[in-house]
């Protein structure tokens, strides 16, 4: 079964607002990695929440794991329209080659 | 800086025809690679990983063949395309040992 599940699947909000996506997951992991991509691109890396960490921050990202829930959230505030991309969680173990990719959440940010 | 490159950006074979999609890395040694395909509007797929100079690892049963013939290189070959072969195909690297993944710009393959 697939791990790294995004929750919602496309979201659109203002310029300016908050956006939250969120993850589940069903085995443990070593560690939670957010990454985006714009269309047609490749994905680029945001942050990596590792197992034994509750929250992080990176500017206007804001990373949350609860291992006892299975699920991460990622939070970016104050918005801009050049924050529209998909959103895609991947859930690690040390080594990387079991990395698994969620379908990931469309974010629009309309200007 | 580490830099990772993938040619060609965009591609049009047909059914039958073979496949070649080449990655190379640059500022870095020994990397982790691999190679994922994106359908429209879904996740990645993995479909193999490398840990060194001809050590492939497959991760689905596919129409498809990796090979890594040097260290920061890393191509993706098919001897007949597939209608279902289509898709956005992204490289990627990582250190050893981490999770960081990074990414190269991706090749779109359309098969006719």
């Amino acid at each position: 079964s697939q791990q790294g599940e995004e929750d919602p699947q496309a979201l659109s909000i203002q310029e300016g607002e908050n956006a939250t996506m969120n993850c589940s997951y069903k085995t443990s992991i070593n560690n939670l990695q957010w990454y985006r991509q714009n269309s047609g691109r490749g994905l680029v890396h945001l942050i990596l929440i590792r197992s034994n960490e509750r929250e992080k921050h990176s500017g206007r990202l804001r990373v949350t794991l609860d291992t006892s829930k299975k699920s991460s959230s990622l939070l970016i505030t104050a918005s801009r329209a050049a924050d529209t991309a998909s959103y895609f969680c991947a859930c690690g173990r040390t080594g990387g080659f079991k990395t698994i990719f969620g379908a990931g959440t469309r974010l629009f940010v309309k200007a | 800086s580490q830099t990772i490159h993938q040619w060609p950006a965009t591609l049009v074979q047909p059914v039958g025809s073979p496949l070649s999609l080449e990655c190379t890395v640059e500022g870095t040694s020994n990397p982790n690679l691999y190679w994922y395909r994106q359908a429209a509007g879904r996740g990645l797929q993995l479909l193999f990983y490398s840990v060194g100079i001809g050590q492939i690892s497959s991760e689905v049963p596919q129409n498809l063949s990796a090979s890594r013939p040097q260290d920061r290189q890393f191509i993706l070959s098919s001897k007949k395309l597939l209608l279902s072969d289509s898709g956005f195909y992204l490289c990627a690297w990582s250190l050893v040992d981490t999770d960081t993944q990074y990414f190269g710009p991706g090749t779109r393959l359309t098969v006719l």
